[in-house]
């Protein structure tokens, strides 16, 4: 199956700074790249994504980069403020041959934003 | 309209009750996902419907019990649990696609087992 590592697992930046998480892949046929932001007690929300056609995508104070010939993509958020502190999830999917989605994740990171 | 709804938010159970969780989305998404998560590591798929019918079984336990009886809902039967099921249980859905469609997450049902 797909692996993919997350790096590094937790971050503790000040508020203000960048922060930036960035995860690896083994399996060139993944064409689908999110992520997701987890907050305690909640469940993960995607936050951005980007697909294998692009290199990178912004939105606001958040960037994703992805390197398809590395195998490796990453999320960058700038100007870090306190309610970005959670805990953070890169995945990747296949399309199936039925059509749904298997998702990997990675291991996560928690971000922690200092004030 | 994003938004996946799960009941009950909590549910304490012992290991002979018999329970029920449930997920709904009014989305139109075709694919609904079982997820069991536990504390501080990623979420772990558990079963994937596609147009209401059973598409994966990740080898999970005959103590859990799927069911989609429309497009729209999406339940899991809980009997005979034991305390190392105890974990967040999450539902998502998404569109039926192969160019990677984006899987959206209820808030999770957190499930204790004693």
């Amino acid at each position: 199956g797909e692996n993919v590592e997350q790096h590094p697992s937790t971050l503790s930046v000040q508020e203000g700074d960048s922060a930036v998480i960035k995860c690896t892949y083994s399996d060139s046929a993944s064409n689908y790249f999110p992520w997701y932001k987890q907050e305690l007690g909640k469940g993960p929300q995607l936050i951005i994504d980007i697909r294998s056609n692009v290199g990178e995508k912004k939105d606001q104070r958040i960037a994703v980069t992805l390197n398809k010939t590395a195998k490796h993509f990453s999320l960058h958020i700038t100007e870090t403020q306190p309610e970005d502190s959670a805990v953070y999830f890169c995945a990747l999917l296949l399309g199936d041959s039925g059509g749904y989605q298997k998702v990997t994740f990675g291991t996560g990171t928690k971000l922690q934003v200092i004030p | 309209d994003t938004e996946v709804t799960q009941t009950p938010k909590h549910l304490v159970m012992g290991m002979t009750n018999k329970k029920s969780l449930k997920c709904e989305q009014h989305m139109g998404h075709r694919a609904m996902y079982w997820y069991k998560q536990k504390a501080k590591k990623p979420p772990e798929l558990m079963f994937v419907y596609s147009y209401e019918k059973l598409s994966i079984n990740e080898s999970v336990p005959s103590r859990f019990s799927p069911e989609c009886p429309n497009s729209s809902l999406l339940n899991l039967h809980l009997h005979a649990l034991q305390p190392e099921d105890s974990a967040l249980y999450l539902c998502a859905s998404s569109q039926v696609g192969l160019a990677g469609e984006t899987q959206y997450f209820g808030p999770g049902t957190r499930l204790l087992v004693l």
